[in-house]
């Protein structure tokens, strides 16, 4: 089993609809998470840190739900820009932290 | 601006010639790590480093060296690249153990023939 599991997608949507996606850990000893966006062939880049009591930024939402270790990201009103792959990390505690990466969800955002 | 600058962004080279991939940062992180994705198998890390002088193996290290002798600096090196190594790499950089969140550069397309 994957330390961390995505569903690859694509999730494919019309704009201003809302999606979620959700990611699968299996380490419970797991303890900062991250969603990351990435663009075709370019960087990742940081999209927003979650926190236990969920937290929000514009139209987009992180939850964390440590009992059933998996984490979500919701996105409301979706615009064209959206279409990426959206990376989930987790990190241990294993001397250091240690990032694991999903392998990513990719959304389309249709006109 | 806060970055971390990676070069070259794009390099094919042969198998066996010895090449380096700089990294960059000038944002005073301790934490420095390596990446490299392939289709379907994600972000994988090779080498990690606390601060300077202080390194660790990740992942997938075989093939791949690295030094810190500056806190600024991470380069990647490989020694004997092989076709298997035809990947993108990423460097990226964080605060204090690599809590908060990494800021990642523009990333190397290196393909090795």
């Amino acid at each position: 089993r994957k330390e961390v599991e995505q569903d690859p997608g694509p999730f494919n949507v019309p704009e201003g609809a809302t999606v979620a996606f959700n990611c699968t850990y299996s380490n419970s000893a797991s303890q900062s998470f991250f969603w990351y966006r990435q663009d075709c062939r370019k960087e990742p880049k940081l999209l927003m840190s979650v926190y236990s009591s969920g937290n929000e930024d514009g139209r987009f939402t992180a939850q964390l739900n440590r009992a059933s270790q998996y984490i979500s990201l919701l996105i409301r009103d979706s615009k064209l820009s959206d279409s990426a792959t959206y990376l989930c990390v987790v990190t241990s505690r294993r001397g250091t932290y240690k990032y694991i990466f999903g392998t990513g969800t990719r959304l389309k955002v249709l006109a | 601006e806060a970055q971390v600058t990676q070069n070259p962004r794009y390099l094919i080279t042969v198998t066996g010639k010895k090449l380096t991939v700089t990294c960059s940062q000038n944002m005073n992180h301790e934490y420095m790590s390596w990446y490299r994705q392939d289709p379907g198998l994600g972000l994988r890390q090779i080498y990690y480093s606390m601060n300077v002088e202080v390194t660790d193996k990740g992942d997938v290290p075989e093939g791949y060296k690295v030094s810190r002798k500056e806190k600024r600096n991470f380069p990647l090196i490989l020694e004997s690249p092989s076709p298997n190594q035809t990947s993108l790499y990423f460097c990226a950089s964080s605060p204090w153990r690599g809590s908060r969140g990494y800021t990642f550069g523009s990333g190397t397309r290196l393909t090795v023939v």
